[in-house]
């Protein structure tokens, strides 16, 4: 079984300060790694996705992120926030396996609040 | 860009009755999921669906649950006799092949 920790609950930053929004996971077995945001009154949105190669990814609106195979560890940056980034960030593990149709484990959100 | 819609919006049930939340997958996506967030807590799996069939559900997905896909286009999950604790937004996604899945917009379940 997997599992994900998303250590803060809520981070509040200034506009163009940089922010680093920290996830952690367990698993048993090899995974992709996502982070997905929620704007208010919105659905999920792909934020960016580790699958192989290099572990430092990007992603849209200036985010990137580091898988950390050792510390388990799949943290989100942005070296400076815009309050239009004001949302909820999931970090979500699925199992690589051959069968494919892998549920998404999600964990509990960060609620990022940039303030002007 | 293609996305996942998902009707209604928005649904108002009195508890007992039966509803239908309808999804419309990216046409050349093959994996469907549903998946359901109450109010305040994490996203939660409820099922996964691949040719024709359930792959995996979750111990929410009991049998007032079922999923369907009528036609070569619609995705459905409905569930039989609501009850209050079946409020929550519920999301479909789907994947060419399992690995990344994209969301739906979703539909807020208010059962009363």
């Amino acid at each position: 079984a997997q599992s994900v920790t998303q250590l803060d609950s809520q981070v509040p930053v200034f506009e163009e300060a940089p922010v680093e929004l920290r996830c952690n996971y367990s698993s048993s077995v090899s995974v992709y790694l996502f982070w997905y945001v929620q704007y208010p009154n919105q659905g999920l949105q792909l934020l960016l996705k580790y699958l192989s190669g290099s572990t430092l990814v990007k992603g849209i609106n200036g985010f990137e992120a580091e898988f950390n195979k050792s510390q388990t560890s799949f943290h989100l940056r942005k070296p400076s926030v815009h309050i239009s980034d004001t949302a909820e960030y999931f970090c979500a593990v699925s199992p690589i396996t051959q069968g494919g149709s892998e549920k998404l484990v999600f964990g509990k959100g960060t609620k990022l609040t940039v303030n002007p | 860009e293609p996305e996942v819609t998902q009707t209604p919006s928005h649904q108002v049930t009195q508890m007992g009755q039966e509803v239908i939340l309808r999804c419309v997958p990216i046409s050349n996506h093959l994996y469907f999921y549903w998946y359901r967030q109450i109010l305040g807590q994490k996203v939660e799996f409820l099922v996964s669906f691949y040719n024709n069939e359930i792959s995996e559900k979750s111990e929410i997905f009991d049998d007032q649950f079922s999923v369907e896909r009528p036609d070569g286009s619609n995705f459905t999950l409905k569930i039989r006799s609501t009850k209050l604790e079946d409020s929550a937004m519920y999301f479909c996604a789907s994947s060419v092949s399992g690995a990344t899945q994209y969301f739906g917009p979703g539909t807020r379940l208010t059962v009363l």
